[in-house]
């Protein structure tokens, strides 16, 4: 099994930067993805990391330490569309690559 | 459009019935999945299917089952609805298996209500 822990809600103003931290505990570790799930809507892909370090893409970047089993989302810039949920899910080579999912982060953004 | 399409988008239906939810995806995709999300919104894995062969069967009644007549299409079946049951039913599909995942491409959800 393995435990995936991020915070329920978070709050942060518009035009602010916004760090989501994800910890896992995993055998097997595959690779760490974050979606972003607006309410009502599917999930949609955000970012991939398999080896430390940053991984930026526009206004947001992801970061992995395997070593320490953590991971962050960093939100720039904020928008009021960036409030929504973001998932942390891992991929694990023990239960077929599928991804398991924290139980996510709400995010509100205001003005 | 290439996407994931799930049908119906909506579910309601009362306890003890029968129904099911089809999914279908024009991505080429080899692995299927479905996932149920709950009220508390978690989203948690029930099946996977690689190629139309069963991967992953996590801890999920016997009342669901899975079909995936081609490596396009994974349907599900409930049998017997429960109050429990309600909650909204994601499919998703993926390229890579074996050597990991590089991202799921998911349906736009299946919201069941049971009453």
């Amino acid at each position: 099994g393995q435990n995936i822990d991020q915070p329920t809600e978070m709050t942060a103003t518009e035009g602010a930067i916004v760090q989501i931290n994800c910890t896992y505990q995993t055998s097997g570790f595959n690779g760490l993805f974050w979606y972003q799930q607006h309410a009502g809507e599917a999930p949609t892909f955000l970012s991939y990391n398999v080896l430390d370090g940053l991984e930026e893409k526009g206004r947001f970047s992801s970061f992995l330490s395997r070593s320490k089993g953590y991971s962050y989302l960093l939100l720039k810039e904020l928008q009021m569309k960036d409030s929504a949920s973001y998932l942390c899910a891992v991929s694990n080579s023990n239960s077929g690559y599928a991804l398991n999912f924290g139980k996510g982060t709400s995010l509100l953004v205001t003005p | 459009d290439t996407a994931v399409s799930q049908t119906p988008k909506y579910l309601v239906t009362q306890m003890g019935n029968d129904k099911s939810i089809k999914c279908e995806q024009n991505l080429g995709h080899d692995t299927m999945y479905w996932y149920k999300q709950d009220s508390k919104k978690f989203l948690k894995i029930m099946f996977s299917y690689n190629n139309k062969e069963l991967i992953i069967n996590e801890t999920v009644p016997n009342r669901f089952s899975p079909k995936s007549p081609d490596k396009a299409h994974l349907n599900l079946h409930i049998n017997s609805l429960e109050l429990g049951d309600s909650a909204v039913y994601f499919c998703a599909s993926s390229q890579e298996f074996g050597r990991g995942t590089y991202g799921y491409t998911f349906g736009s959800g299946t919201r069941l209500t049971v009453v």
